[in-house]
């Protein structure tokens, strides 16, 4: 079975860094691009960025909003991807999903992550 | 950027009866290898996004027929043929042909009358 599972979410002051964790399973992880979706309170969702895979030199991208603050990266041995987040601002408060990218589209979601910013 | 508009952004629905969403986007989602990448996806109240259709009309391993997704260019629809109380939830669409970013519509809220 496809799981995809996020963990590091958390409470965490204004200004500060967090990183946020997604293992992969039931599937050749390193075959496939990854990317992280967010969802504030209340609200729809948010593309926030995207990991290629070795055959693509592990390029990445990001939504404008976290640009410069955020980071993302893989390891294809453990079968993980990581997004780094600094300089968190309460407008990054939110629910962080890791997505499976197949054919630019998110085949498959994590269960989520809870981000809080506040002081 | 490319801009999805839904429409209606809530939608009472009867149980045994018909729905339509519509998503509307700023550019022409067709990619010039002659794919549409246009998605919908369903959220239920507490779960996380899952996508029912890729590409316009491909229905994803598990969904139901009753779901169905037409359109092209840049209107496309998502289509209930019969509401079941589990269909209850968020439903927005994405574009994947413009990106980054992935864009995705502000949603409809599917709920029963």
């Amino acid at each position: 079975e496809v799981q995809l599972v996020e963990s590091g979410g958390g409470l965490v002051q204004p200004g500060g860094s967090l990183r946020l964790s997604c293992a992969g399973s039931g599937f050749s992880f390193s075959d496939f691009y990854f990317g992280w979706v967010r969802q504030a309170p209340g609200k729809g969702l948010e593309w926030v960025a995207h990991i290629a895979h070795r055959h693509d030199s592990y390029s990445t991208q990001f939504a404008a909003s976290v640009r410069g603050r955020f980071t993302i990266s893989r390891d294809d041995a453990k079968n993980s991807v990581s997004l780094q987040m600094d300089g968190l601002g309460t407008e990054d408060t939110a629910v962080y999903y890791c997505v499976r990218e197949a054919w630019y589209s998110f085949d498959r979601c994590g269960q989520g992550t809870r981000v809080t910013v506040s002081s | 950027d490319v801009v999805l508009t839904q429409s209606p952004l809530s939608l009472p629905v009867t149980v045994g009866q018909p729905a339509s969403i519509s998503c509307r986007s700023s550019q022409s989602l067709v990619l010039s290898d002659g794919n549409t990448y246009l998605d919908w996806y369903q959220q239920r109240p507490g779960q996380s996004p899952r996508r029912l259709i890729y590409r316009v009309s491909k229905r994803d391993s598990g969904v139901p027929d009753r779901f169905s997704g037409g359109g092209s260019g840049t209107d496309f629809t998502l289509k209930i043929s019969r509401v079941e109380a589990d269909d209850v939830g968020v439903y927005y669409c994405m574009q994947g042909a413009h990106w980054p970013p992935y864009t995705f519509g502000p949603g409809t809220k599917v709920d029963l009358k």
